[in-house]
């Protein structure tokens, strides 16, 4: 266990649903992440934040949505996805986002839209 | 734009094999390599952490290098066993960007 943790951990949603995915960290990080691997392709990164600040938004479609109440919980909110969107998401935690920094992942949400 | 690429893409061995595995990168002004490993359907886990001042990390079995000036680092695991066999990822955080690039990984299967 990496001590980060993702709920659910599978989720098939219609393009029309609204979802959120969960993320929790024990680890006492200050700095979180969702990234994004379709298959075939490497891992992308969406979103980081720190000490509940957005920080980075790598040009991501509206559809998703994050939200950090709290430097141990991040979500992504998700509404009117595409098919296309179906992939592993998988939220990371490091201590702070500077750069010597190890970023420890959870398990992944495995997302099907139909 | 960094680019990174690992080779092979796939690897299959008998068990107690070393073996190496490549990542290559094309901007050498970075902060830090890590290296990953990712079982199916799983999310990623730490093996090694590399800073840019550094040549190479050790965990148990593993060593990773780090060639900068050349865009290099490899990943060497000794006497491999079957619990080996995942993908093994590595990341590259670009000076200035604070930002992981991936590559697409080699799927390595170890032979009882």
């Amino acid at each position: 266990e990496t001590g980060v943790t993702q709920t659910p951990r599978h989720l098939v949603m219609g393009m029309t649903n609204k979802k959120s995915l969960k993320c929790e960290q024990h680890l006492g990080h200050n700095a979180m992440y969702w990234y994004k691997q379709s298959a075939k392709k490497p891992l992308e990164l969406m979103f980081v934040y720190s000490l509940e600040e957005r920080v980075e938004n790598n040009s991501v479609p509206s559809r998703f949505s994050p939200e950090c109440p709290n430097s141990s919980h991040l979500f992504l909110h998700l509404h009117t996805l595409q098919p296309e969107d179906s992939a592993l998401y998988l939220c990371a935690s490091s201590q702070d986002r500077w750069r010597e920094n190890e970023q420890f992942f959870g398990p992944g949400t495995r997302l099907t839209v139909l | 734009k960094q680019e990174v690429t690992q080779i092979p893409a796939a690897l299959s061995v008998p068990e107690g094999e070393n073996l190496v595995l490549n990542c290559s990168f094309t901007d050498s002004a970075i902060y830090n390599l890590q290296w990953f490993r990712q079982d199916p359907g799983k999310g990623l886990t730490s093996l090694l952490l590399i800073q840019s001042s550094q040549r190479e990390q050790t965990s148990g079995r593993l060593n990773a290098s780090l060639d900068k000036s050349s865009g290099r680092s490899t990943l060497y695991i000794a006497a491999s066993q079957p619990g080996d066999s995942a993908t093994y990822l590595c990341a590259v955080m670009t000076s200035g960007t604070y930002k992981y690039i991936f590559g697409t990984g080699t799927r390595l299967k170890v032979l009882a």
